[in-house]
């Protein structure tokens, strides 16, 4: 899992409701990101944190929240969830290069 | 089943022959290059990298190639297996200050 974790691994979620997904990284990295993947659209960046303390938002925010709990952990909430946001979410940390090392992915389907 | 790579434009090719993946990108001021392999079900995972200084890089098995003039990067893959069937990503960023920026993806399918 490239030194990623994501949790849950499944979702089915009604719409309106609001989970959170959970990701860490066991590599002392500063960045952190969320990216979505929807089919045909590739991978479309979500929220990111450079820095512990830090969240800047990316290409698709709109109908998420993001909290970097420390170095270790950043989490992706939505907060009243609707059927466009059924994807494949994927979390990643990012090395001083610029490389992303991804986790598995987390498959929310919203009904 | 995993329903992520529809619609995606496919490279079919046979066991044993070279693979050429393209892909173009937008921005004249990125400067790093990364390839991505993701098979079904999985997260996207590493293959290679290029920065801008350079125009050729290998790996094993794995060739990249960047022609800054026309925004255009390509991944060879040689003597293709069954293990490359995958989709195949490029991305790019500015000196790694910014987030990875990713193409739509190839679909990779290799012919036994």
């Amino acid at each position: 899992n490239a030194g990623v974790t994501q949790t849950p691994k499944f979702q089915v979620l009604k719409t309106g409701q609001s989970m959170t997904l959970q990701c860490a990284q066991d590599m002392n990295h500063n960045s952190m990101y969320w990216y979505r993947q929807d089919p045909g659209m590739g991978l479309r960046l979500i929220y990111y944190s450079a820095s512990e303390g830090t969240t800047d938002k990316g290409e698709v925010p709109n109908g998420y929240n993001v909290s970097r709990l420390n170095k270790r952990e950043f989490s992706l909430r939505l907060e009243s969830a609707a059927p466009s946001q059924t994807s494949v979410y994927f979390c990643a940390r990012g090395d001083r290069t610029g490389e992303l090392f991804f986790g598995e992915g987390s498959r929310l389907t919203v009904l | 089943g995993e329903s992520v790579g529809l619609h995606l434009p496919t490279l079919s090719v046979q066991e044993g022959d070279n693979s050429i993946i393209n892909c173009a990108y937008s921005n004249s001021a990125s400067d790093y290059f990364i390839w991505y392999k993701q098979e079904s079900g999985k997260g996207p995972q590493f293959i290679i990298d290029i920065r801008s200084n350079m125009d050729k890089r290998q790996g094993q098995r794995v060739t990249v190639l960047l022609n800054k003039t026309v925004k255009h990067l390509s991944l060879q893959i040689a003597a293709t297996q069954p293990g490359d069937s995958a989709v195949y990503f490029c991305a790019e960023t500015s000196s790694g200050n910014t987030p990875l920026v990713f193409g739509k993806g190839t679909r990779l399918s290799v012919i036994a």
